[in-house]
């Protein structure tokens, strides 16, 4: 198995200014993503972090806003850039060990 | 493309009640099939999973079974708990790792 810390686990942000959210994981793993919870609503994947690579975006996100880094196979950074009070939302990402997708514990924004 | 749709929720049952929390997928092929569950202030947690029609996923008490002609994955527990109170999600993946998930089902247990 592995364990996935994600840090800040909470943040209060200035609108215009720029979070970054860093994910580390205990053992290598495959595959690493980036989910989007917006208040009340399901999970939303907004990229395959790549390692050494640049990741790979889903429909609606874009590197500007959500550059993401992943220099290695245990760590990888989401930046939430000129932030709104709509990117409030609870961030996610998930590395995949074997056939099983891990969770960190989430990241909570609120944009003011 | 590919979709999960979930029962809305919440779910408000006493405590020792049978639970259903009801999950249809859309999918081409044969995706693997997922429920998670996220406790409050947690992140998410694999309950159970299953790989191929006809596959009962279990864990803790909790069963789901893989019905491809009804294109189901139905959440049940015979008799829940106060600590089963959570958020669970449905979800369904390919061989790209990449999770959908639906929108999830609160259950909240009262003694």
């Amino acid at each position: 198995s592995a364990v996935i810390s994600q840090k800040p686990s909470r943040d209060i942000c200035q609108r215009g200014t720029s979070l970054t959210i860093q994910c580390q994981v205990d053992s290598q793993v495959t595959m690493m993503f980036w989910y989007r919870q917006q208040p009340g609503q399901s999970l939303t994947l907004i990229a395959t972090a790549n390692q050494g690579s640049e990741a790979t975006y889903e429909s609606g996100f874009v590197i500007d806003k959500f550059p993401i880094s992943r220099p290695n196979l245990t760590f990888s950074t989401l930046t939430v850039s000129n932030m709104s009070p709509e990117d409030s939302s609870i961030y996610l990402c998930s590395g995949v060990w074997g056939t099983e997708a891990f969770f960190g514990q989430g990241t909570r924004l609120t944009v003011v | 493309g590919d979709s999960v749709t979930q029962m809305e929720g919440p779910v408000t049952l006493s405590e020792e009640a049978f639970l259903t929390i009801n999950c249809t997928y859309t999918a081409t092929g044969y995706p693997s099939l997922f429920w998670y569950v996220q406790y409050p202030g947690e992140g998410l947690q694999l309950l159970l999973k299953a790989t191929k029609a006809d596959d009962k996923g279990s864990n803790k008490g909790f069963e789901a079974t893989y019905r491809k002609e009804t294109t189901s994955f139905h959440l049940e527990k015979g008799s829940v708990q106060v600590s089963d109170s959570a958020v669970y999600f449905c979800a369904l993946n390919h061989n790209t790792d990449k999770l959908i998930f639906g929108t999830g089902t609160r259950l909240q247990v009262f003694p």
